[in-house]
């Protein structure tokens, strides 16, 4: 079946940028999402493409899409303690339109 | 507005039983979704609803169903539980506007299956 991956973890300085990547297998994949989980706390809608998309930006993040690689990246600027958190990648899509997500990628920023 | 609210928070269960979850999306959002979020398997996605129609199912057994009511309100219903079963259950109410798309999750309900 489709498969998500993503590193399990990521560490950076305060300040730095941060680069999360994912790759997927769903070729026919529709929409990919990143989402946001802080310890304890429920799942949060960061950002999504659209697959005819190859970069969207919103603030402090930027998401890039390489359709013909299935690598989908998120890029957060100034990286803040307040990003910690687990950073999941999503595609939805093809035959079957089911969410697959990643397992998650744990952000550790440190001052 | 309110977000999206779910009942109960937390819940204990002995195998063999049923359990039903609730969950109210934001005020305006037809479309309801749920998944589970477990240490092994990680999130995955169980059902979607929208405007009282199952419109995608994931591959859970049939013991997992759900519907949703007029209102949008959804239930999640786990028959004859299992210890695999203990896992926070997320539900989420989402929209779609022509391009524009907004999805907000509840904060999950703990359920403990001993």
């Amino acid at each position: 079946g489709e498969d998500v991956e993503q590193s399990l973890f990521l560490s950076v300085r305060e300040g730095d940028s941060s680069v999360i990547n994912c790759t997927y297998t769903d070729s026919s994949s529709t929409y990919l999402y990143w989402y946001k989980q802080e310890p304890g706390a429920g799942l949060q809608l960061l950002t999504y493409i659209f697959s005819n998309m190859d970069m969207k930006q919103d603030q402090r993040l930027t998401v890039l899409l390489n359709k013909k690689d299935k690598h989908l990246s998120l890029r957060i600027a100034d990286t803040q303690t307040g990003d910690s958190a687990i950073y999941f990648c999503a595609e939805r899509g093809g035959g079957s339109y089911i969410p697959t997500f990643g397992r998650g990628t744990s952000l550790i920023v440190h001052p | 507005k309110a977000g999206v609210t779910q009942t109960p928070r937390y819940l204990i269960k002995t195998r063999g039983q049923q359990v039903t979850l609730s969950c109210s999306p934001i005020s305006g959002h037809r479309s309801v979704s749920w998944y589970q979020q477990t240490p092994g398997q990680g999130l995955q996605f169980l059902f979607e609803y929208f405007s009282e129609t199952q419109r995608n199912k994931g591959n859970f057994p049939g013991r997992f169903s759900g519907r949703q009511f007029s209102n949008s309100r959804s239930e999640m219903n786990v028959s004859t539980l299992e210890l695999g079963d203990s896992a926070l259950y997320l539900c989420a109410s989402s929209s779609r506007t022509g391009s524009s798309y907004e999805q907000y999750f509840g904060p999950g309900t703990r359920l403990t299956v001993t």
